[in-house]
């Protein structure tokens, strides 16, 4: 069972804007600036997308982005593309040097 | 970027062992990576399941502390090998619930292997 959770599934259409959450508690997502989010295809390896919470490898899309208030962190995609179809986690650094996954979204675009 | 490549996996019976590898190599143009610099980490995915954190690795400069998640704490093993460029995961007393693909990656997780399937079945 995660120590994260993130809703099963969210769906949007083409060019909308999705948020996906993730709430931990005050021993990692609300204690560490140390989250980050992944994509991930059927088949493939997964794709770092954010990590310290808002920053952005240079060969990801600026239309995603991330936040934090408290003990839940998101993930927004903005001008949602059929290519964003995916899998997205979650994870946390948490206490005695560990990290955490949050156990996975399904997004459709509609 | 940073290139991860994993090996070793395969079908193994309940109670066996098996040792994961994972070469680690940069294009000259990558930003300052040195893998003797580098903490590294395994996660795995079960078929059809989500991500777990499996362990990591601490450079040596930092002490070359190992850190585990529960579920293999005691029976797994990270090492590393700097003069190889060489990353290792040493599963001893393997589960069915071990049946997974293993993946390397950095640490943070900037970039991750294609991953290796390991299979736990008698």
């Amino acid at each position: 069972q995660s120590a994260l959770t993130q809703p099963a599934s969210v769906s949007g259409s083409p060019g909308q804007s999705i948020t996906i959450s993730c709430t931990g508690t005050s021993s990692d997502v609300g204690y560490y600036d140390h989250v980050s989010w992944f994509q991930q295809h059927p088949g493939r390896a997964p794709k770092l997308l954010i990590y310290d919470v808002t920053k952005r490898p240079s060969r990801v899309s600026n239309r995603f982005s991330g936040s934090k208030s408290g003990n839940t962190a998101s993930l927004t995609i903005s001008g949602l593309q059929a290519e964003d179809e995916a899998d997205y986690y979650c994870s946390s650094y948490a206490r005695s040097d560990t990290y955490v996954f949050g156990p996975g979204t399904k997004v459709s675009v509609l | 970027e940073v290139q991860l490549v994993e090996s070793g996996g395969g079908l193994v019976k309940p109670g066996g062992s098996l040792r994961l590898s994972c070469a680690v190599s940069a294009s000259t143009l990558t930003d300052g990576f040195t893998f003797t610099d580098a903490w590294m980490s395994w996660a795995r995915q079960a078929p059809g399941k989500g991500l777990e954190w499996v362990g990591r690795i601490k450079s040596k400069t930092d002490g070359g502390t190992t850190y585990y998640a529960a579920p293999v704490k005691g029976r797994f093993t990270i090492s590393r090998d700097d003069s190889k460029n060489m990353l290792y995961l040493q599963m001893n007393s393997l589960k069915t619930e071990d049946t997974a693909v293993y993946y390397c990656t950095t640490d943070p997780a900037t970039d991750w292997g294609q991953g290796t399937l390991v299979t736990v079945s008698s």
